[in-house]
């Protein structure tokens, strides 16, 4: 079975410093690994995947992730945090071939941004 | 591109009214439809998948008699809840994923959900 852990339900950050959201994975075989964005009343936006290729994965608004195999995680960075990040982060991730093709969430980070 | 457009954003109705909530893929067909159930600061809890011309499948602990999904184009696929009750209140929100030979590496788009609360 796949799973996804986000071992931090709230992460707090001053604007202007790098932020951090963690989560690891467990598949069988390769992954796919997606990051969705979460503002309140909305549903989720999609920010970045990794596939396959080049470890590092850049998506939209200044997010990335990097993919680490022997660690099985993925974590989203961003360089400067900003307070509109503020929001819910989810991780998700799904077996590249073989098992379920849909994929798991993890149960969500609340990224919260200080001025 | 990639627009899922899902109707109403919120309903209030009385315990014992069904509601009909749709989701539709505006720019792209959907062969699969996912719809789930979130609770306040919480994650997603998945309901069910459903493909377009097929019955859908409901996760374990999931009434389908309760909650009738119906996907009958690649467009549109529709939720209805039955003699809502209280604890059917939540927030239900949809997502499709395209067709096509890549499609299983392709994320899901998601409908922007909708606030249910039965009185």
């Amino acid at each position: 079975a796949q799973s996804v852990a986000q071992p931090e339900d709230q992460v707090n950050v001053a604007e202007g410093n790098p932020l951090t959201v963690k989560c690891t994975y467990s598949v069988s075989g390769n992954p796919y690994l997606f990051w969705y964005v979460q503002y309140p009343n909305r549903g989720l936006q999609f920010l970045l995947k990794y596939i396959t290729g080049d470890n590092l994965v850049k998506g939209s608004y200044g997010f990335e992730a990097e993919f680490n195999k022997s660690q099985t995680s993925f974590h989203l960075k961003k360089p400067s945090a900003l307070v509109s990040d503020s929001a819910l982060y989810f991780c998700a991730v799904r077996a590249a071939s073989g098992g379920s093709y849909i994929p798991t969430f993890g149960r969500g980070t609340s990224l919260i941004v200080h001025p | 591109g990639a627009v899922v457009s899902q109707h109403p954003s919120w309903v209030i109705c009385k315990s014992g009214t069904s509601v009909k909530i749709e989701c539709r893929s505006l720019d792209f067909q959907a062969t699969t439809m996912f719809w789930y159930r979130q609770f306040p600061k919480q994650s997603l809890m998945l309901m069910a998948t459903s493909n377009e011309g097929s019955k859908a499948t409901y996760e374990q602990g999931v009434e389908k008699d309760k909650f009738l999904i119906n996907h009958a184009s690649l467009t549109l696929s529709t939720l209805t809840v039955t003699s809502a009750h209280p604890e059917d209140s939540s927030f239900y929100i949809c997502s499709a994923r395209g067709t096509g030979a890549d499609y299983s590496n392709q994320p899901q788009h998601f409908g922007d959900g909708t606030r249910l609360s039965i009185l």
